[in-house]
């Protein structure tokens, strides 16, 4: 079946400008996570949710940072007014269950540049 | 909270060598799973292996094998008979079982021909 997809690919944006990034995770898997990954660096943990709610947005950076899930798939996480300390590798990933023993399967990644 | 630390930012080694990687964690809880992962100069992160905290028994999955020591916090990746596609950047992760994931700043190895 088909795996884990982000969208877009690549994105280029202003400083100051709003984005979105998408994440559709592996149907039926109802975790889902969102990290940030700057060049050369390890993944932060930015959040995850259960289904359609985040037990855990302590990972967000600022209030600049959200994110929301709909109807337990895709997931999009919105950074508004971009700074340049933004730029970064964003991933996805989902897992068939939050608590369980199961491996996160990751998506390619939003690769973000803050002009 | 938990803090995944991975003490050596590049190795290398020669290809058919064996070569371990190392990873230590800390936590409060007793029970919680680990994983390390592998990421391709590609980019995509897969799983290469996992361990449950409450199983003494170390986690092998063919040429790749950890040492998973609880009471020290540690959790070491051996990698056997290393092969040039085993060239990739290594992460190793902790799972609580309420389902947060903490990523170490990962192991950037490179198998030599």
């Amino acid at each position: 079946g088909a795996g884990v997809s982000q969208s877009p690919s690549n994105k280029v944006t202003e400083k100051g400008k709003d984005v979105e990034l998408r994440c559709d995770p592996i149907s039926g898997h109802t975790a889902l996570y969102w990290y940030r990954q700057r060049l050369g660096q390890g993944l932060e943990f930015l959040i995850y949710f259960q289904g359609n709610s985040a037990p855990d947005k302590s990972g967000l950076p600022s209030d600049r940072f959200s994110a929301e899930r709909t109807g337990e798939s895709v997931s999009t996480l919105t950074i508004q007014r971009t700074q340049q300390e933004d730029s970064a590798v964003y991933l996805c990933a989902s897992k068939l269950a939050r608590n369980s023993y199961n491996e996160q399967f990751f998506g390619p990644g939003t690769r973000l540049t803050v002009l | 909270a938990q803090t995944v630390t991975q003490s050596q930012p590049e190795m290398s080694v020669q290809e058919a060598e064996t070569v371990t990687l190392s990873c230590t964690y800390d936590t409060s809880e007793n029970n919680y799973y680990l994983f390390w992962y592998k990421q391709p100069p590609s980019r995509q992160m897969i799983l290469v292996i996992r361990q449950e905290a409450y199983k003494q028994q170390n986690a092998t999955e063919n040429r790749f094998s950890v040492n998973f020591q609880k009471a020290a916090k540690s959790f070491s990746l051996k990698i056997s008979d290393s092969q040039l596609g085993d060239t990739a950047m290594y992460f190793c992760a902790f799972l609580t079982v309420v389902g947060k994931s903490t990523f170490g700043d990962g192991t950037t190895l490179t198998v030599k021909p």
